[in-house]
């Protein structure tokens, strides 16, 4: 049974750095193949993906976010990290993780097939 | 970047109802298309993925079709777990989602 969960703070101030933190059981990211995305919706918009950290740590990151964005894993510990800088008010909403589904070669894309409950985040002063 | 569409935005609906959702693509996915349910304060749910396949435990009122830049959701037989806001996505290159379509009553 596959399950996510994110935590990190639920406020953050503008300019200043967020980092979520993703608890998963039921797989593993050390078997080949699999991955691990990041996901955000603001309220009342659609979900906006981020982020895909693969099992052999290649990562592919939103072009438009790329800059801002940074993506740990750490198979010990079942978790992968994700870091968000110079947090703004418009980054207010729900982060989630889940898992992608296993599907083809094609790193820069994918579906996901198990979410987190999600994390909300307020970006104010 | 590719864009994704969806009409309609909302739409009215009754138990018992055939819905329809469409989604469409600024270019071809194939057939890298997925669909999505989700109900407020909860997590999106897959429902569709490869366009037309089903998602294992979902029901088979559910069911989609479409390749290229155009796609459907149907809903044969509308049940009151139902109403929520469905998304697409396409995943031919960096996922992009649809705005979404909300069913309501």
């Amino acid at each position: 049974q596959i399950t996510l969960k994110e935590s990190g703070p639920t406020l953050v101030e503008p300019a200043q750095t967020l980092t979520l933190t993703c608890t998963f059981s039921g797989f593993s990211l050390m078997t080949s193949g699999v991955g691990v995305g990041w996901i955000r919706q603001s309220p009342g918009k659609a979900p906006e993906w981020l982020v895909f950290i693969y099992w052999d740590d290649d990562k592919r990151y939103s072009p438009s976010l790329k800059s801002r964005l940074t993506i740990i894993k750490d198979t010990s510990k079942n978790q992968v990290v994700l870091i968000m800088t110079n947090m703004d008010p418009v980054d207010t909403g729900t982060y989630y993780c889940a898992h992608r589904r296993q599907y083809s070669n094609n790193w820069n894309a994918g579906f996901l097939d198990y979410w987190g409950q999600g994390a909300p985040v307020t970006v104010s002063s | 970047d590719i864009h994704m569409t969806q009409s309609p935005s909302t739409l009215s609906a009754s138990v018992g109802d055939r819905v329809i959702i469409t989604c469409r693509a600024s270019q071809s996915v194939s057939n890298w298309l997925a669909w999505y349910q989700q109900k407020p304060g909860k997590a999106p749910k897959l429902l569709i993925y490869e366009a037309s396949s089903l998602e294992s435990g979902v029901p088979s009122r559910f069911s989609g079709s479409g390749s290229g830049t155009e796609f459907t959701l149907t809903i044969s037989g509308l049940q009151p777990d139902d109403f929520a806001t469905y998304y697409c996505q396409q995943y031919n290159t960096y996922p992009s989602f649809g705005p979404g379509t909300k069913v309501d009553i």
